[in-house]
């Protein structure tokens, strides 16, 4: 079974700070995505990474960063947080290979930021 | 540009069927897929289906596409409480070498008992 976990459910931020969201897959998958959910707007794309070192901005990738330093562990930060980015934030990977393109979600860090 | 649309909300009777719509505006798609998220969790894949299909079933799932009016539905038959969730609808295009991924915003499917 592939496992994605997240380092957090539940995260409490105040405005100005940096904040970090670790992401960890166990399936060797090459790619990996970091998305937002918020309610009547679905699934949006930050960055996704489709391997070590690589990064590539999604929709909406303005205020946020990403980190893939192995293989395994892709990072959101948030530089300076701000209560706009109060959102739930999706972790997902999928393999690199042609054919469908399934992606395996983490649960979700519910963040909050004051 | 892509755009796939859901309405937000379907409410059933335990027993009957469900049906979720969802509409997309890319032509190129090439796969799309149906997932489910339960409360707290995050996204499984139900089903997918090629975009040169017509029909797919799964059990008590059927998905439809008519890729003429770029509609695709999931059809829960015998729908029980635990498929109370929200449905995401999402298709997969090349984009600039990659597989893009765009989901829809999502059907809240309640199942009253």
């Amino acid at each position: 079974d592939v496992k994605v976990t997240q380092s957090s459910r539940y995260l409490v931020k105040r405005t100005g700070e940096k904040v970090f969201l670790e992401c960890v897959q166990d399936m060797d998958h090459e790619n990996m995505f970091w998305y937002r959910q918020d309610p009547g707007l679905g699934l949006r794309l930050i960055y996704f990474s489709y391997d070590v070192k690589m990064k590539e901005k999604g929709d909406i990738p303005e205020g946020y960063s990403v980190s893939r330093e192995k293989k395994e562990r892709f990072s959101l930060i948030l530089e300076s947080a701000s209560t706009n980015q109060t959102s739930m934030y999706l972790c997902a990977s999928s393999p690199w290979h042609r054919g469908t393109d399934t992606q395996y979600f983490g649960p979700g860090t519910r963040l909050t930021v004051l | 540009g892509e755009d796939v649309e859901q309405s937000l909300f379907l409410s059933v009777r335990e027993g009957d069927s469900s049906v979720i719509n969802c509409t997309y505006t890319d032509s190129s798609s090439t796969y799309l897929y149906w997932y489910k998220q339960e409360p707290g969790a995050g996204l499984q894949l139900l089903t997918y289906i090629f975009s040169n299909m017509d029909m797919k079933q799964d059990q008590r799932l059927t998905v439809l596409l008519n890729k003429k009016d770029k509609h695709l539905s999931l059809r829960i038959a015998d729908t029980q409480t635990g498929d109370s969730a929200i449905y995401f609808c999402a298709e997969s295009r090349n984009s600039g070498g990659y597989q893009k991924v765009t989901f829809g915003t999502g059907t809240k499917l309640q199942v009253i008992p």
